[in-house]
């Protein structure tokens, strides 16, 4: 019974570069979540997906990021130009319907 | 939104020691969840526990639903405990996304 997947597990990108972070959520689940760790703090909400719908982006910043979590394959959450401050371990969570969350690995950005 | 307060923020023990922390919630409780984060940054499920009282081995959590908050008992503590331990919950109505505290970090010294 695999988990969260999440990939890359590390991400470096040069200033300006976009990165791509890939999700896959448990089996049976079609609740996914992104939340961003900045170092030394907790976990902030960005966004809540369904199949094909975007539920809640509150905690997205509102330019260069964008979430997707499309019919097939995983969810993508997308940062474009990115900037040093994007920096950060990105997870992903996934639900079903008792609501509670499991968590990916994470992907750790590190921008140069 | 509903904010998380976490405490205490710091916790150094012995191994063998028993540990309480705590979790106070400004708004009603609705999916309450207890995680650690080990040293290598995994956040591993602890519990689920929007009311009530569980156990799992030598940890367990208590949520007391009415008067907003939550404790996770640590006892015999051992260095793999070792990590900071997060509380969150959500605002209610259905899948949203979590609430996290600032956690606590505990370090168990052998």
């Amino acid at each position: 019974n695999a988990g969260v997947m999440q990939n890359p597990r590390h991400l470096v990108r040069r200033r300006g570069q976009e990165a791509r972070l890939r999700c896959s959520p448990m089996k049976g689940h079609s609740h996914v979540y992104w939340y961003r760790q900045l170092p030394e703090e907790g976990l902030k909400f960005m966004v809540y997906l369904q199949k094909e719908n975007i539920i809640d982006e509150s905690g997205m910043p509102k330019e260069r990021f964008s979430a997707e979590f499309p019919k097939e394959g995983p969810s993508i959450l997308r940062i474009q130009q990115v900037v040093r401050g994007d920096s950060a371990a990105y997870f992903c969570a996934s639900s079903g319907a008792l609501e509670t969350q499991y968590f990916g690995p994470g992907t750790r950005l590190l921008v140069l | 939104g509903i904010q998380v307060e976490q405490s205490p923020p710091d916790l150094i023990l012995q191994e063998g020691a028993n540990s309480t922390l705590r979790c106070n919630f400004s708004d009603s409780v609705n999916n309450l969840q207890w995680f650690h984060q080990n040293p290598w940054g995994q956040l591993i499920n602890l519990f689920y526990i929007p009311s009530g009282t569980k156990q799992n081995g030598r940890l367990s959590a208590t949520t007391v639903a009415t008067e907003r908050y939550s404790l996770l008992y640590i006892s015999s503590s051992q260095t793999t405990d070792s990590g900071v331990y997060f509380c969150a919950d959500d605002s209610g109505g259905g899948a949203d996304g979590l609430t996290f505290g600032k956690g606590t970090h505990l370090i168990i010294q052998p």
